[in-house]
């Protein structure tokens, strides 16, 4: 158990509406991650934070905002859904100085 | 570019037998090689995390290799089980890379009965 929470854990939603996939944790972590799977391709950082209110882009961050008010939950906001960004989206923090990182369950999000 | 392979693709073997999985990577500087299992429907699990100077790293029936001088490592599973069924990710991180890491796009293994 990573101590994780991501919700929803399925989302459909149509093109151009706003979508936030939370990320919950109980443990104090400092830092944490949004990432999303698709088929044909590793992992990709979306955005990270390393604190409260203190966040960074990752490789693939069009698109997409974050906020962190508290250092339990992680927002992942998708402004106006398109159908690219149809995907399974990780929530991740990270522990120790190899930054070993722990994943949640994951959500699954559909734009039509 | 920072580039992570994998290979195969994907993988069918019968219950009890061994398998190795291969990953050859492009990251430099080099920092630490992580082999993670991801089941169907599920996040990713950390198996190993293997820095510079760590050639061989076990944990239970799996056992990581690296060499770092040929940009290589393997994942060896030893007399597969039913729930070794996964798929099996290689992620390599650069020193001096600050948060990111390059993933592979995984080893899909099916063990059957």
């Amino acid at each position: 158990d990573a101590g994780i929470t991501q919700s929803p854990r399925h989302k459909v939603t149509e093109t151009g509406t706003p979508v936030t996939l939370r990320c919950h944790q109980t443990e104090n972590h400092r830092y944490m991650y949004w990432y999303r799977q698709d088929p044909g391709h590793g992992l990709r950082l979306i955005h990270y934070s390393y604190g409260v209110k203190d966040t960074d882009k990752g490789e693939v961050s069009d698109g997409y905002s974050v906020s962190r008010s508290k250092t339990e939950d992680f927002l992942l906001t998708l402004e106006s859904a398109t159908s690219s960004q149809t995907s399974v989206y990780f929530c991740a923090h990270r522990e120790g100085e190899i930054g070993e990182l722990f994943f949640g369950e994951g959500s699954r999000l559909t734009v039509l | 570019k920072n580039q992570v392979e994998q290979s195969p693709q994907s993988l069918i073997i019968l219950e009890g037998k061994n398998c190795t999985l291969q990953c050859n990577y492009t990251v430099s500087p080099f920092s630490n090689l992580r082999w993670y299992k991801q089941d169907t429907g599920r996040g990713p699990v950390s198996l190993t995390i293997m820095t510079f100077s760590e050639n061989t790293k076990s944990n239970g029936r799996y056992t990581a290799t690296l060499d770092a001088d040929t940009k290589q490592s393997s994942l060896h599973i030893t007399a597969s089980q039913l729930s070794d069924s996964a798929s099996y990710i290689c992620v390599v991180r650069a020193k001096s890379s600050g948060d990111k890491l390059t993933f592979g796009t995984g080893t899909r293994l099916a063990v059957r009965p």
